[in-house]
């Protein structure tokens, strides 16, 4: 089983529609997360980052986490044209070094999302 | 709003040429890190740098590969003999401290002939 598993879509909504976007993982450790929105050629931008299990809300984006079933979820409320990306979800044990853990990211390979005008 | 700067956009380098791709961090974060994207494929994590030292690095890190930070303000990443399979995006980041947010740069692709 991979690491960390997303589907690739393409996904292909209309404009104003609740997206929702998942990842899986298998790796247990994980603790830290996140979701990037990257546009073609262009650096990924954090867009959420939540700690453990839980929700988190941010305008029209809200990150679950649910650490029991290894599964996390971004949802796009009202989505717009603007939107439109490639969205990764990216995890990590920890960022304390000194304390034992890993810096390290590891992503899910995208969801390329097009919101439709 | 501070961010992470990387140059060049793209540069385009024939096999085992050396190249240099470097990388100004936002300016208070401590915490440094490279990955890359080949094309199609996921972002991955290459290394990790911190107090002027390498954190941790991953298998693809091999002695073909070096970092350095060679003032306050720059974080380079050097490959010594390039091979065709170098061509990627590469990514440089930098680690807000007191959240543990991980900011990117827009990246610098790398094209190996």
């Amino acid at each position: 089983q991979k690491e960390v598993e997303q589907d690739p879509g393409p996904l292909s909504v209309p404009e104003g529609a609740i997206v929702s976007l998942n990842c899986t993982y298998s790796n247990s450790a994980f603790q830290y997360f996140m979701w990037y929105r990257q546009y073609s050629r262009k650096g990924p931008e954090l867009l959420m980052y939540t700690y453990s299990s839980g929700n988190k809300e941010d305008g029209r984006f809200t990150a679950q986490v649910d650490k029991s079933s290894k599964y996390i979820s971004l949802f796009i409320r009202d989505s717009q044209p603007s939107d439109s990306a490639t969205y990764l979800c990216a995890m990590s044990p920890g960022f304390l070094i000194t304390q034992g853990g890993s810096e390290k990211l590891v992503f899910g390979k995208g969801t390329k999302l097009t919101v439709n005008p | 709003e501070p961010e992470v700067t990387q140059t060049p956009s793209h540069q385009v380098t024939q096999m085992g040429q050396e190249v240099i791709l470097r990388c100004v961090p936002i300016s208070n974060h401590l915490y440094f890190y490279w990955y890359r994207q080949i094309l199609g494929q996921k972002v991955e994590f290459l290394v990790s740098f911190y107090n002027n030292e390498i954190s941790e690095k991953s298998e693809i890190f091999d002695d073909q590969f070096s970092v350095e930070r060679p003032d306050g303000s720059n974080f380079t990443l050097k490959i010594r003999s390039t091979k065709l399979e170098d061509s990627a995006m590469y990514f440089c980041a930098s680690k807000r401290q007191d959240t543990g947010e991980l900011f990117f740069g827009e990246g610098s692709r790398l094209t190996v002939l």
